[in-house]
C-alpha cells in the first residue's frame, strides 16, 4: 500500500473556481501534512503545513485535515494561471525523524 | 528571502563516474536533507544529516551513496559508480527544526545524466 496517495489528475479549472486536490495516506502514525507546489522542472516549494485536525487558511489557500479518514486536502481559492503545477502532498510520521513521505502529485491546469 | 542553493544544476557523466553534487542550505538551519525525483515519478527521500552525522536513511541510500559537510557552509552528496538508473533530480533540503513542526525548504536541485 502506498504512504501517500494523489489523484494524479489532470484536474482542469477556470480562472477565478475553486480547486480542490485531495490526499490520503496508509499510516495512522502520521502526524504532520505538508503540500508542496513544483512548476515543471522545478523544485518543490512550501505552500502550507498543517497539524491538526481542522481547516488552516493561508490568503487564497485552505488546507483541511482529517485524521479519523486519514484524509488530506487543498483548496484554492480564486484560481489563476499562475497556480498551474503540480500539488504535492507530503506526510511526516513519528517513528520517523523529519523524513518527508511524497505522494506522486496532482497537475493542475487553471484555463483563463 | 534566505534560499538553498545547489551546484550544478546539471551534469552529464558516464557510467561508473563519480559525482559530487554541492549544497549550502539556509544559514541558520541545522538539519539537511537529500531527496531525488526521477522523470515522472514522485520525489523520494535519501538521506537526512544533523549534527555532522546521518540521522536517518532509506533503503535506496546504499554504499554508493556518501554526505558529508566538509565546512561551515557546503552539505555534499558523492555517488559512486553512477548507474543509468541514477538519473534523477537531487534536491537538497534544510530545516531550522527537527521533529514533525519541522518545514523543510527545497533547493533548485541538480539533474544528473548518467549516459
Amino acid at each position: 500500500q502506498k504512504e501517500v496517495e494523489q489523484n494524479s489528475g489532470p484536474l482542469s479549472v477556470p480562472e477565478g473556481a475553486i480547486a480542490s486536490l485531495n490526499c490520503t495516506y496508509s499510516d495512522r502514525g502520521s502526524q504532520s501534512f505538508f503540500w508542496y507546489r513544483q512548476y515543471s522542472g522545478k523544485s518543490p516549494e512550501l505552500i502550507m503545513s498543517i497539524y491538526s485536525n481542522g481547516d488552516k487558511e493561508d490568503g487564497r489557500f485552505t488546507a483541511q485535515l482529517n485524521k479519523a479518514s486519514q484524509y488530506v486536502s487543498l483548496l484554492i481559492r480564486d484560481s489563476q494561471p499562475s497556480d498551474s503545477a503540480t500539488y504535492l502532498c507530503a506526510v511526516k510520521k513519528s517513528s520517523t525523524l523529519g523524513r518527508l513521505y511524497f505522494g506522486r502529485g496532482t497537475q493542475l491546469t487553471v484555463w483563463p | 528571502e534566505p534560499e538553498v542553493t545547489q551546484t550544478p544544476s546539471h551534469q552529464v557523466t558516464q557510467m561508473g563516474q563519480e559525482v559530487i553534487l554541492r549544497c549550502v542550505p539556509i544559514s541558520n538551519h541545522l538539519y539537511f536533507y537529500w531527496y531525488r525525483q526521477i522523470l515522472g515519478q514522485k520525489v523520494e527521500f535519501l538521506v537526512s544529516f544533523y549534527n555532522n552525522e546521518i540521522s536517518e536513511k532509506s533503503e535506496i541510500f546504499d554504499d554508493q551513496f556518501s554526505v558529508e559537510r566538509p565546512d561551515g557552509s557546503n552539505f555534499t552528496l558523492k555517488i559512486r559508480s553512477t548507474k543509468l538508473e541514477d538519473s534523477a533530480m537531487y534536491f537538497c533540503a534544510s530545516s531550522d527544526r527537527a521533529g514533525l513542526t519541522g518545514e523543510l525548504f527545497f533547493g533548485e536541485g541538480s539533474r544528473l545524466t548518467v549516459l
